[in-house]
């Protein structure tokens, strides 16, 4: 398995702000996502945080809305920019570890836009 | 376009009943499922992880099964206990191990 932390664990951010969310792996993993989950709902991929290149977003979510960093294998941050009320969710990052392809979730950032 | 479905969408029991948690995909074209538990507020933890080749995994009090041909799997939790209580997802990766979630059975174990 994966050590995984994910700073700030929550947050209250004023509409119009972008936040940068951190996500560090105790070991290099090749594979790392980033999740939302809003109020009563299930996880939704964001998109793939990709090493050395461009992250890959999934059918509406875009760069700039959501700007993704992976300078490592280890580390990988996300931004919620121009925040609004709806952007009220937790964030969660994930990795894929071994040869069965086990994922292994981050506990979260809880965000909260006002 | 992966589908996936989690029913009951919750379920709430009396201490040591044993239950079963159901899961159904649209696309058997699967290489692994995934169940996970989520408690309120927090993250998942991976529960247990079954490949298309398997029909079963246990882990404890737990066990799931996978029928890929009819697209569906279960979560099986004997003896349950008040500790028990929580979210559990299904989830089944598409192409780069991109998962797809079920909407989840928030389950209460009643002391």
């Amino acid at each position: 398995s994966a050590v995984i932390s994910q700073k700030p664990s929550r947050d209250i951010c004023q509409r119009g702000t972008s936040l940068t969310i951190q996500c560090q792996v105790d070991s290099q993993v090749t594979m790392m996502f980033w999740y939302r989950q809003q109020p009563g709902q299930s996880l939704t991929l964001i998109a793939t945080a990709n090493q050395g290149s461009e992250a890959t977003y999934e059918s509406g979510f875009v760069i700039d809305k959501f700007p993704i960093s992976r300078p490592n294998l280890t580390f990988s941050t996300l931004t919620v920019s121009n925040m609004s009320p709806e952007d009220s969710s937790i964030y969660l990052c994930s990795v894929v570890i071994g040869s069965k392809e086990t994922q292994y979730f981050g506990p979260g950032t809880r965000l909260l836009v006002l | 376009k992966q589908e996936v479905t989690q029913i009951p969408a919750a379920l709430s029991v009396p201490e040591g009943e044993n239950l079963v948690l159901n899961c159904s995909f649209t696309d058997s074209a699967i290489y692994n499922l995934q169940w996970f538990r989520q408690d309120p507020g927090k993250g998942l933890t991976s529960l247990l992880l079954i490949q298309s080749s398997q029909r079963e995994q246990t882990s404890g009090r737990l066990n799931a099964s996978l029928d890929k041909s009819s697209g569906r799997s279960t979560l099986y939790i004997a003896a349950s206990q008040p500790g028990d209580s929580a979210t559990y997802l299904c989830a089944v990766p598409t192409s780069g191990s991109r998962l797809t979630f079920g909407e989840g059975t928030q389950l209460t174990v009643n002391p």
